[in-house]
């Protein structure tokens, strides 16, 4: 069985903090897709990244940054200087390259107060 | 980039009648489809896997009589929630696989009965 864990509910920073968003995945496919996106209050789901299994180099855009680290099978997300616009709920997500389902996290709410 | 599109964004249905939310990728052909709900503060729970041309497939604990769902072409796939209730008040989103195998997600369609 396929299976996201966020065991962050809520985060709350101040403005300018670096944040790390927590994710642990566990799947028995050697094959698969990670996910992070972004779900601000009105709803639409933003994609931030998808990471293949077998690439396992950390990513940096701007501010945000991602480790995967398929030993501990975390995939963990980093803004840094936080500002008031990432407020929102993110997501982990995981899908199998077979049938390509997406399973979700219970997702992070993040706060970040000016 | 490509772009699924989700009709409508919001409706307001009395209970007892049926609602149709339409998902649509607009510039690539989506073999299979992902229906998914999202309760007020909760994550994505996914419903049912939508190919073209043949009958969904219902994730446990989903009414298949109840969330109807059609892929007629390629690039259509319906969910209609019959005889709708206000406990199927919530955000439905949907997402639709490339051939490239990526993931593109609809903006979401907020439902509510009343």
């Amino acid at each position: 069985a396929q299976k996201v864990t966020q065991a962050q509910t809520e985060i709350s920073v101040v403005e300018k903090e670096d944040v790390t968003l927590d994710c642990v995945y566990e799947t028995r496919d050697t094959t698969y897709y990670l996910f992070w996106y972004k779900q601000p209050p009105s709803g639409e789901l933003v994609f931030l990244i998808r990471r293949n299994s077998f690439d396992e180099q950390n990513e940096i855009s701007g501010r945000y940054s991602w480790n995967f680290q398929k030993s501990t099978s975390s995939f963990n997300f980093t803004i840094t200087a936080s500002q008031v616009v990432d407020s929102a709920v993110y997501f982990c997500a995981l899908s199998s390259t077979g049938g390509f389902k997406t399973i979700f996290g219970a997702g992070t709410r993040l706060f970040v107060k000016a | 980039g490509a772009v699924v599109s989700q009709h409508p964004s919001r409706v307001i249905c009395k209970s007892g009648t049926s609602v149709k939310i339409e998902c649509r990728s607009l510039d690539f052909q989506a073999t299979t489809m992902f229906w998914y709900r999202q309760f007020p503060k909760q994550s994505l729970m996914l419903m049912a896997t939508s190919n073209e041309g043949s009958k969904a497939t219902y994730e446990q604990g989903v009414e298949k009589d109840k969330f109807l769902i059609n892929h007629a072409s390629l690039t259509l796939s319906t969910l209609t929630v019959t005889s709708a209730h206000p406990e199927d008040s919530s955000f439905y989103i949907c997402s639709a696989r490339s051939s490239g195998n990526t993931i593109y997600f609809g903006e979401g369609s907020w439902l509510t009965v009343v």
